[in-house]
């Protein structure tokens, strides 16, 4: 069966980068597009970005361009989402999610990123 | 990119059914028929509910479907359970791969 299993949580500064990971297996890995949404405490759902772990090639929300990297290891079926200059308001838990067709079929268990001086 | 516009809120007895409207735009909701709906429990990820308008995952109950009128769409549960008890999220596909969500629905089974 297909799982996401993303990294577990991490304490930044602000001003400070993170780098979440999120390993996939049951399915293959280069077939699928990959996305990263993100949820603030409190707050809704919101797109990050979607990468394409076959060619690497990747699209990101005009919110976080500039400021966001989407990548991949097919070595590992592992994709990641960098995020750099974080802001108290970054604080929020990251999910990594698998693409079919135009949905988000199944989601990684989240990854909570605390952003705070 | 703005947000879909759901209602904050909405309500239902047992057995009852609800409707959860989801406004977009015609560069999103109204143009693509790639609209999905999404339940949450608290604590929990999202799970994929209603996919391009109407179809449901395998093994999800017929009581959840979805629908869309011009630049709106819509989540209809019936039969509510106490287990429905949810958020609710729709999304649409925007085009040039990008995608965006609504700001959810708190579902209370009375």
């Amino acid at each position: 069966q297909v799982q996401l299993v993303q990294s577990g949580a991490e304490m930044k500064r602000p001003g400070a980068s993170v780098k979440v990971s999120c390993k996939a297996s049951g399915y293959t890995f280069t077939n699928y597009y990959m996305y990263w949404v993100r949820q603030a405490p409190g707050q809704g759902l919101e797109w990050m970005g979607i990468i394409n772990p076959s060619g690497g090639g990747t699209n990101y929300a005009q919110k976080f361009q500039g400021r966001v990297t989407m990548t991949r290891d097919t070595s590992t079926s592992t994709v990641f989402m960098e995020l750099r200059s974080l802001r108290s308001d970054d604080t929020a838990v990251y999910f990594c999610a698998r693409g079919e067709d135009y949905d988000f079929r199944n989601w990684g268990q989240g990854t909570l990123v605390t952003v705070s001086s | 990119q703005s947000a879909l516009t759901q209602p904050r809120s909405v309500s239902g007895s047992p057995g009852q059914s609800v409707t959860i409207s989801c406004t977009g735009t015609s560069s999103d909701v109204g143009r693509y028929n790639y609209v999905s709906w999404y339940q949450q429990h608290p604590g929990r990820a999202p799970k994929v509910i209603i996919y391009d308008v109407t179809k449901r995952p395998s093994g999800l109950p017929d009581r959840f479907s979805g629908s869309k009128s011009a630049n709106t769409a819509s989540l209809t549960i019936s039969g509510l359970q106490a287990e429905d008890e949810a958020d609710y999220y729709c999304c649409s596909f925007a085009g040039n791969y990008t995608w965006v969500f609504g700001g959810g629905t708190k579902l209370t089974v009375l």
